[in-house]
């Protein structure tokens, strides 16, 4: 399983972009790279899912360069709705994808 | 569709006693997932059912866990005789797989507190 490192944890203001780096050297070539965000007393939920380059949808981008050792998810202007732990996953499929310690990220007022 | 469903939300019970959790799959998933989690050890993946076909137990952390999936619609996750060191809150995941895009939908979680 190809691990990640994340920060612990983020600050942040709301109407920033807030954009988490996520490692991870010992990619393989068929894995994929999955984010999923985490609110207080639910389960995760899907954010965004690249494989190489750009991916934007209606909540995130998700940044990863050419040699896919690492990926940034950016979100831009961010609420304090935003406030959250947020997954780096990476994996061939679901069942492969291993849930790291993840960002918990404060949006303040 | 009402997603994953999960029950019960919350369960109180003293060590030793059996505990079965409950799960229903959005439909038309094919893949099904037990989560556990707590604050040491982050999410857990404890076993993962294809077509109601256990694939992956290596998650169970003991044999006083156990896991069903009789029919498409419904799995249940059993912890038997359950202690203190369980507490944690369990999630239930399906997904659509065979495809490239392997969105999860994870269920509310059951919370369970062994006293």
């Amino acid at each position: 399983l190809a691990k990640t490192t994340q920060p612990i944890s983020m600050d942040s203001y709301e109407g920033q972009e807030v954009n988490i780096t996520c490692s991870h050297n010992n990619i393989a070539t068929n894995d994929y790279i999955t984010w999923y965000q985490q609110f207080p007393s639910q389960g995760p939920r899907f954010i965004i899912q690249g494989y190489k380059t750009k991916v934007t949808n209606e909540v995130a981008s998700l940044f990863i360069p050419a040699d896919r050792k690492s990926s940034t998810l950016s979100l831009p202007r961010v609420s304090l709705s935003d406030t959250a732990v947020y997954y780096c996953l990476v994996g061939e499929s679901f069942n492969k994808f291993y849930f790291g310690s993840g960002t918990k990220l404060n949006v303040k007022p | 569709d009402a997603g994953v469903i999960q029950s019960p939300r919350h369960e109180v019970t003293e060590m030793g006693q059996e505990v079965t959790l409950r799960c229903k799959p959005i439909s038309g998933h094919n893949s099904l997932f037990w989560y556990r989690q707590t604050m040491m050890r982050g999410l857990e993946l404890l076993i993962y059912f294809n077509n109601n076909v256990p694939i992956d137990d290596s998650g169970m952390p003991e044999d006083r866990f156990s896991a069903k999936m009789p029919n498409a619609s419904f799995s249940t996750l059993k912890i038997q005789p359950s202690e203190p060191r369980d507490s944690a809150v369990y999630f239930c995941a399906s997904s659509l797989s065979g495809t490239i895009f392997t969105e999860a939908f994870f269920g509310q979680g059951t919370r369970l507190t062994v006293v």
